[in-house]
Protein backbone atom coordinates (compact mmCIF):
# COMPACT_ATOMS: atom_id res chain seq x y z
CA UNK A 1 0.00 0.00 0.00
CA UNK A 2 1.16 3.59 -0.62
CA UNK A 3 2.42 5.67 2.22
CA UNK A 4 3.16 9.69 2.17
CA UNK A 5 5.48 11.05 4.61
CA UNK A 6 5.91 14.29 5.31
CA UNK A 7 8.95 15.80 6.95
CA UNK A 8 9.04 17.74 9.14
CA UNK A 9 5.75 17.85 10.96
CA UNK A 10 6.05 21.72 11.99
CA UNK A 11 8.03 24.19 11.02
CA UNK A 12 8.76 27.98 12.24
CA UNK A 13 10.44 30.56 9.84
CA UNK A 14 11.00 34.51 10.33
CA UNK A 15 8.95 36.39 7.60
CA UNK A 16 10.98 36.89 4.27
CA UNK A 17 12.92 33.38 4.37
CA UNK A 18 12.58 31.04 1.87
CA UNK A 19 12.00 27.39 2.77
CA UNK A 20 11.19 23.95 1.79
CA UNK A 21 8.45 21.14 2.49
CA UNK A 22 9.39 17.77 2.03
CA UNK A 23 7.18 14.69 0.42
CA UNK A 24 8.16 11.26 0.42
CA UNK A 25 5.67 7.91 -1.33
CA UNK A 26 6.71 4.41 -1.57
CA UNK A 27 5.23 3.57 -4.77
CA UNK A 28 6.54 4.99 -8.00
CA UNK A 29 3.55 4.05 -9.47
CA UNK A 30 1.39 7.51 -9.34
CA UNK A 31 -0.42 9.53 -11.81
CA UNK A 32 0.14 12.99 -10.87
CA UNK A 33 1.29 14.74 -7.07
CA UNK A 34 -0.88 17.63 -5.40
CA UNK A 35 0.01 19.89 -2.58
CA UNK A 36 -2.83 21.59 -0.66
CA UNK A 37 -2.84 23.99 1.66
CA UNK A 38 -5.15 23.75 5.24
CA UNK A 39 -5.95 26.54 7.06
CA UNK A 40 -7.74 25.97 10.77
CA UNK A 41 -11.57 25.34 10.42
CA UNK A 42 -11.13 25.34 6.75
CA UNK A 43 -11.01 23.13 3.72
CA UNK A 44 -8.28 22.03 1.38
CA UNK A 45 -7.24 24.66 -0.95
CA UNK A 46 -5.54 22.95 -3.88
CA UNK A 47 -2.17 24.87 -4.72
CA UNK A 48 -0.39 22.97 -7.21
CA UNK A 49 -0.90 19.59 -9.22
CA UNK A 50 2.40 17.95 -11.08
CA UNK A 51 1.87 15.21 -13.59
CA UNK A 52 4.08 12.45 -13.35
CA UNK A 53 5.52 13.25 -16.44
CA UNK A 54 6.60 16.75 -15.02
CA UNK A 55 9.30 17.51 -13.41
CA UNK A 56 7.99 20.56 -11.54
CA UNK A 57 5.12 23.20 -11.29
CA UNK A 58 4.99 26.78 -10.17
CA UNK A 59 2.59 29.28 -9.32
CA UNK A 60 3.50 32.60 -7.91
CA UNK A 61 5.93 32.56 -4.70
CA UNK A 62 5.54 28.33 -4.54
CA UNK A 63 7.64 26.08 -7.19
CA UNK A 64 6.66 22.41 -6.37
CA UNK A 65 9.53 19.57 -7.69
CA UNK A 66 8.63 15.91 -8.46
CA UNK A 67 11.12 12.90 -8.69
CA UNK A 68 9.05 10.20 -9.43
CA UNK A 69 11.86 7.69 -9.20
CA UNK A 70 13.26 8.61 -6.34
CA UNK A 71 9.72 8.92 -4.82
CA UNK A 72 10.07 12.72 -3.33
CA UNK A 73 8.46 16.16 -4.30
CA UNK A 74 9.39 19.21 -2.71
CA UNK A 75 7.53 22.37 -2.15
CA UNK A 76 9.85 25.25 -2.26
CA UNK A 77 7.95 28.96 -0.64
CA UNK A 78 9.77 31.70 -1.61
CA UNK A 79 9.92 35.11 0.69
CA UNK A 80 7.38 33.64 3.48
CA UNK A 81 4.89 35.68 4.62
CA UNK A 82 2.57 35.12 8.30
CA UNK A 83 0.03 34.69 5.80
CA UNK A 84 1.26 31.09 4.12
CA UNK A 85 0.75 30.53 8.06
CA UNK A 86 -0.96 26.78 7.85
CA UNK A 87 -0.74 22.96 7.15
CA UNK A 88 0.38 22.20 3.87
CA UNK A 89 -0.51 18.11 2.55
CA UNK A 90 0.75 16.36 -0.47
CA UNK A 91 -1.34 13.41 -1.81
CA UNK A 92 -0.49 11.08 -4.56
CA UNK A 93 -3.16 10.02 -7.26
CA UNK A 94 -2.79 6.00 -7.79
CA UNK A 95 -5.21 5.38 -10.77
CA UNK A 96 -5.47 1.52 -9.96
CA UNK A 97 -6.89 2.37 -6.90
CA UNK A 98 -8.69 5.38 -8.18
CA UNK A 99 -7.73 7.09 -4.68
CA UNK A 100 -5.59 10.15 -3.49
CA UNK A 101 -3.01 9.10 -0.96
CA UNK A 102 -2.36 11.63 1.53
CA UNK A 103 0.76 12.61 4.05
CA UNK A 104 -0.34 13.74 7.34
CA UNK A 105 1.54 17.47 6.24
CA UNK A 106 3.69 19.67 7.40
CA UNK A 107 2.01 22.39 9.96
CA UNK A 108 3.87 25.71 9.27
CA UNK A 109 4.27 28.84 10.84
CA UNK A 110 5.54 32.09 9.40
CA UNK A 111 6.66 34.64 12.80
CA UNK A 112 6.21 38.18 11.52
CA UNK B 1 -20.20 30.63 -2.63
CA UNK B 2 -18.39 27.76 -2.36
CA UNK B 3 -17.99 24.91 -5.06
CA UNK B 4 -18.33 21.93 -3.02
CA UNK B 5 -20.59 22.48 0.30
CA UNK B 6 -20.51 20.67 3.08
CA UNK B 7 -23.67 20.18 5.54
CA UNK B 8 -23.70 20.87 8.73
CA UNK B 9 -20.27 22.24 9.61
CA UNK B 10 -20.18 20.48 13.05
CA UNK B 11 -22.61 18.18 14.47
CA UNK B 12 -22.24 16.44 17.68
CA UNK B 13 -24.27 13.15 18.37
CA UNK B 14 -24.82 10.43 20.46
CA UNK B 15 -23.65 6.44 20.10
CA UNK B 16 -26.29 4.51 18.05
CA UNK B 17 -27.77 7.33 15.98
CA UNK B 18 -28.02 7.51 12.66
CA UNK B 19 -26.93 10.72 11.17
CA UNK B 20 -26.25 11.80 7.20
CA UNK B 21 -23.62 14.33 5.99
CA UNK B 22 -24.84 16.36 3.09
CA UNK B 23 -22.25 17.28 0.07
CA UNK B 24 -23.23 19.11 -3.10
CA UNK B 25 -21.54 21.02 -5.47
CA UNK B 26 -21.50 23.12 -8.53
CA UNK B 27 -18.34 22.31 -10.40
CA UNK B 28 -20.03 19.91 -12.77
CA UNK B 29 -17.48 17.21 -11.98
CA UNK B 30 -18.79 13.28 -12.58
CA UNK B 31 -16.32 11.82 -9.84
CA UNK B 32 -17.16 12.34 -6.14
CA UNK B 33 -15.70 11.18 -3.00
CA UNK B 34 -15.77 11.07 1.11
CA UNK B 35 -12.85 11.33 3.38
CA UNK B 36 -11.84 11.15 6.63
CA UNK B 37 -9.25 13.01 8.40
CA UNK B 38 -7.86 11.78 12.11
CA UNK B 39 -4.82 13.17 13.87
CA UNK B 40 -1.76 11.60 12.74
CA UNK B 41 -3.48 9.67 10.59
CA UNK B 42 -4.04 11.73 7.35
CA UNK B 43 -6.88 11.89 4.85
CA UNK B 44 -8.43 8.12 3.97
CA UNK B 45 -10.78 7.72 1.43
CA UNK B 46 -14.06 6.35 2.65
CA UNK B 47 -16.30 6.19 -0.72
CA UNK B 48 -16.45 7.29 -3.80
CA UNK B 49 -18.61 7.73 -7.21
CA UNK B 50 -17.61 8.03 -10.19
CA UNK B 51 -21.25 9.07 -11.76
CA UNK B 52 -24.53 8.79 -10.37
CA UNK B 53 -24.75 4.80 -10.71
CA UNK B 54 -21.48 3.80 -9.67
CA UNK B 55 -20.24 3.63 -5.81
CA UNK B 56 -17.26 2.18 -4.71
CA UNK B 57 -15.90 1.35 -0.98
CA UNK B 58 -12.76 3.07 -0.25
CA UNK B 59 -10.45 1.84 2.05
CA UNK B 60 -12.55 2.62 5.31
CA UNK B 61 -15.49 2.22 4.09
CA UNK B 62 -17.08 -0.21 7.17
CA UNK B 63 -19.79 1.50 9.64
CA UNK B 64 -20.75 4.04 6.82
CA UNK B 65 -22.64 4.00 3.58
CA UNK B 66 -23.58 6.39 0.88
CA UNK B 67 -25.90 8.02 -1.44
CA UNK B 68 -25.36 9.72 -5.00
CA UNK B 69 -28.47 11.31 -5.47
CA UNK B 70 -27.56 13.70 -8.42
CA UNK B 71 -24.38 14.33 -10.61
CA UNK B 72 -24.17 17.45 -7.86
CA UNK B 73 -25.28 15.69 -4.70
CA UNK B 74 -23.54 12.90 -2.67
CA UNK B 75 -23.82 12.25 0.96
CA UNK B 76 -22.91 10.08 3.73
CA UNK B 77 -24.20 8.42 6.41
CA UNK B 78 -23.43 6.49 9.82
CA UNK B 79 -25.88 4.09 10.48
CA UNK B 80 -25.24 3.84 14.32
CA UNK B 81 -22.79 6.08 15.23
CA UNK B 82 -20.12 5.16 17.21
CA UNK B 83 -17.36 7.27 19.16
CA UNK B 84 -14.33 6.06 16.89
CA UNK B 85 -15.84 7.76 14.19
CA UNK B 86 -15.50 11.07 15.75
CA UNK B 87 -13.57 13.13 13.33
CA UNK B 88 -13.31 15.81 10.31
CA UNK B 89 -15.02 14.73 7.18
CA UNK B 90 -14.29 15.72 3.74
CA UNK B 91 -15.90 15.55 0.48
CA UNK B 92 -14.52 16.03 -2.71
CA UNK B 93 -14.77 15.99 -6.09
CA UNK B 94 -12.59 15.25 -9.47
CA UNK B 95 -13.25 15.96 -13.33
CA UNK B 96 -12.08 12.96 -14.31
CA UNK B 97 -12.19 13.68 -17.90
CA UNK B 98 -9.43 13.85 -20.31
CA UNK B 99 -7.23 12.14 -17.37
CA UNK B 100 -7.94 15.40 -14.71
CA UNK B 101 -7.72 14.19 -11.26
CA UNK B 102 -7.24 16.96 -9.88
CA UNK B 103 -9.02 16.76 -6.52
CA UNK B 104 -11.31 20.17 -5.17
CA UNK B 105 -12.57 19.91 -1.25
CA UNK B 106 -15.59 21.03 0.62
CA UNK B 107 -14.97 23.15 3.93
CA UNK B 108 -15.03 20.22 5.91
CA UNK B 109 -17.90 18.52 8.67
CA UNK B 110 -16.58 18.10 12.05
CA UNK B 111 -18.66 15.12 13.42
CA UNK B 112 -18.15 14.27 17.21
CA UNK B 113 -20.11 10.93 18.41
CA UNK B 114 -20.83 11.19 22.56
Amino acid sequence: KQEVTQIPAALSVPEGENLVLNCSFTDSAIYNLQWFRQDPGKGLTSLLLIQSSQREQTSGRLNASLDKSSGRSTLYIAASQPGDSATYLCAVYEPGANNLFFGTGTRLTVIP
Amino acid sequence: DADVTQTPRNRITKTGKRIMLECSQTKGHDRMYWYRQDPGLGLRLIYYSFDVKDINKGEISDGYSVSRQAQAKFSLSLESAIPNQTALYFCATSDGKKGNTEAFFGQGTRLTVV
